[in-house]
């Protein structure tokens, strides 16, 4: 069946250093969505990218799509501790939103 | 304030018994989810239903029922057929189709014990 597989599960970093998660698909997606979820709380919309090979920013974000639409990429500059949390990327194909597995963004202390 | 309810937060259940989870939405949305979020995974899709007295399974439908009489009602109901009931259940909704942001309801931690 179609897949989005999403890395690394994990990811420690000291506040102030970068954060890169990544998601591949097996088809190619109409778009994708990026979510994220803060502990205990639910998944929130953080934007769509549609075209192939856009890039969009939301101040320390930075969102890719591939030129081929299978992946996708969210970094983060400089993390600070607002940015704890799981994100999510949700890819649309064939009518349907195929969720990756997430990547917990975890601040060291 | 529009948005999309689900209710209760925490739900305690024996296990046998059918459980219902509510999901209203006042945002006018067409399309109405439910997902399935365990530890460690992305969410699942149990139903979607596109549009009022119709819905449809989604990959894990299994166990579950569910029936959209309003637009603004989808609830969901576990049944004692789904083997692994345990888990955090999401519902969310879209103006039409899946081209557009999902909003998410807070969600409801069931617990079958």
């Amino acid at each position: 069946g179609q897949q989005v597989m999403q890395i690394p599960q994990y990811q420690h970093v000291q506040e102030g250093e970068d954060f890169t998660t990544y998601c591949n698909s097996s088809t190619t997606l109409s778009n994708i969505q990026w979510y994220k979820q803060r502990p205990g709380g639910h998944p929130v919309f953080l934007i769509q990218l549609v075209k192939s090979g856009e890039v969009k920013k939301q101040k320390r974000l930075t969102f890719q799509f591939g030129e081929a639409k299978k992946n996708s990429s969210l970094h983060i500059t400089a993390t600070q501790t607002t940015d704890v949390g799981t994100y999510f990327c949700a890819g649309l194909s064939n009518y349907q939103l195929i969720w990756g597995a997430g990547t917990k963004l975890i601040i060291k202390p | 304030d529009g948005g999309i309810t689900q209710s209760p937060k925490y739900l305690f259940r024996k296990e046998g018994q059918n459980v219902t989870l509510s999901c209203e939405q006042n945002l006018n949305h067409d399309a109405m989810y439910w997902y399935r979020q365990d530890p460690g995974q992305g969410l699942r899709l149990i139903y979607y239903s596109q549009i009022v007295n119709d819905f449809q399974k989604g990959d894990i439908a299994e166990g579950y029922s569910v029936s959209r009489e309003k637009k603004e009602s989808f609830p969901l109901t576990v049944t004692s057929a789904q083997k692994n009931p345990t888990a955090f259940y999401l519902c969310a909704s879209t103006p039409t189709s899946l081209n557009t942001e999902a909003f998410f309801g807070q969600g409801t931690r069931l617990t079958v014990v």
